[in-house]
């Protein structure tokens, strides 16, 4: 696609459910982010998808956080048994290969209730 | 543990005025400095920075980076309200994934 898309863009949910949130990147990027942006802050790192290679995980604040891709295609961030500190908008981001820019989607936001 | 350290956290100017917003860093193995501009949703790229003293320019913005004194800054010239936004700078190491480190932003308000 022309840009990286990132669904649902909205997501309103009670404590203690599951989501599971989609990201699509740009078609031909190998690399593949998710952060996290909680309100007035700056982005916060959870994990990093290069081609076949293992993914860095280093950013997971927990093991309720995971997050699959399958390929250079579609990647979804899964957050079990949400908590309130859970809310913030979560950020995709593809780039070409490790040392070019990254492209942004618009994020999802994600309020726990 | 590296970080990015940006400031100043906030700034309102009149459109007209030049701005600087700095960007200072310590990173194990420095590989590249990204610049991007987020309004409402998605941050978009402005510059890449790899080398120092080489300054890149976009029409009224420019940046350039300091690889000895380990920072970087963006200029804007004769600002518009269409810069109002939140500016990010974030840094990329060696180390791993090559992963990146991003600053919490300076929050541009440009009043007309």
């Amino acid at each position: 696609g022309a840009g990286v898309s990132q669904s649902p863009s909205n997501k309103v949910t009670e404590k203690g459910k599951d989501v599971e949130l989609r990201c699509d990147p740009i078609s031909g990027h190998t690399a593949l982010y998710w952060y996290r942006q909680r309100l007035g802050q700056g982005l916060e790192f959870l994990i990093y998808f290069q081609g076949n290679s293992a993914p860095d995980k280093s950013g997971l604040p927990s093991d309720r956080f995971s997050a699959e891709r399958t390929g250079e295609s579609v990647s979804t961030l899964t957050i079990q048994r949400t908590q309130q500190e859970d809310s913030a908008v979560y950020l995709c981001a593809s780039s070409e290969g490790r040392v070019q820019p990254q492209h942004f989607g618009d994020g999802t936001r994600l309020s726990i209730l | 543990e590296d970080k990015v350290v940006q400031s100043p956290l906030s700034l309102v100017v009149h459109e007209g005025d030049t701005v600087t917003l700095n960007c200072s860093y310590e990173v194990t193995n420095f590989r590249s400095l990204l610049w991007y501009k987020q309004e409402k949703k998605a941050p978009t790229f402005l510059f890449m920075l790899t080398s120092s003293g080489i300054e890149k320019k976009s029409g009224r913005l420019s940046s350039i980076l300091d690889k000895k004194e380990l920072f970087s800054i963006l200029n804007i010239t004769a600002t518009q309200t269409g810069d109002s936004a939140v500016y990010l700078c974030a840094v990329g190491d060696r180390e791993g994934t090559y992963k990146y480190i991003f600053g919490t932003g300076t929050r541009l308000k440009v009043l007309a």
